[in-house]
């Protein structure tokens, strides 16, 4: 079947924009993940979704980051008032359900890139 | 605070010849230690995962080994392929709904 999809792979703002990032969580996965990769360091957990709620949001760098998700489905990042050190990969990630014990299937991310 | 350190941070090795990449973690309590492969520009895939009592686990030509005492494993490759060439991340996990991420190894295969 399917696999995580995410749009767009590339995006390219000017600072002080807001922009939005998607994702399509495999049908049937209740636990959806959302991770920031700069470049050369590693994966930064952001939030993640039960359902749709988001019991843990302790990841999101500043309160212009948001996220929600909806139906238990389709989930978006926001940032809003780009900044240039939000340039990143955005990856987002989803498991049959939350626990750590369940794989977690990755979508190939998209790149920001905030000028 | 929970940390991942791997080594080394890059290897370049002929095709046909073995690696091993090292991760050592202080994840406390620990459940389980992934390790996931992340080709250029995609998201990373789950290799393998080994639970406390698991001392090593195969996936064909990757091999995963743990000790949880002294907080190490390793990921062993037999017999490199280009196609291995991508970066290493090692994951453990413990109780927390935040998985840390090492840094990984990006390995580079070459004839």
């Amino acid at each position: 079947g399917a696999g995580v999809s995410q749009s767009p792979s590339n995006k390219v703002t000017e600072k002080g924009k807001d922009v939005e990032l998607r994702c399509d969580p495999i049908s049937g996965h209740t636990a959806l993940y959302w991770y920031r990769q700069s470049l050369g360091q590693g994966l930064e957990f952001l939030i993640y979704f039960q359902g749709n709620s988001a019991p843990d949001k302790s990841g999101l760098p500043s309160d212009r980051f948001s996220a929600e998700r909806t139906g238990g489905s389709v989930s978006t990042l926001t940032i809003q008032r780009t900044q240039q050190e939000d340039s990143a990969v955005y990856l987002c990630a989803s498991s049959l359900a939350w626990g750590t014990e369940n794989e977690q299937y990755f979508g190939p991310g998209t790149r920001l890139t905030v000028t | 605070k929970n940390q991942v350190e791997q080594s080394p941070q890059s290897l370049i090795i002929l095709e046909g010849k073995n690696c091993t990449l090292q991760c050592n973690y202080t994840v406390s309590p620990f459940s389980n230690l992934r390790w996931y492969k992340q080709d250029t520009g995609r998201g990373p895939v789950s290799l393998t995962i080994m639970t406390f009592s698991e001392n090593t686990k195969s996936n064909g030509r990757y091999t995963a080994t743990l000790d949880a005492d002294t907080k190490q494993s390793s990921l062993h490759i037999t017999a490199s392929q280009l196609s291995d060439s991508a970066s290493y991340i090692c994951v453990p996990t413990g109780t927390a709904s935040k998985l840390t991420f090492g840094t990984g190894t990006r390995l580079q295969v070459t004839l």
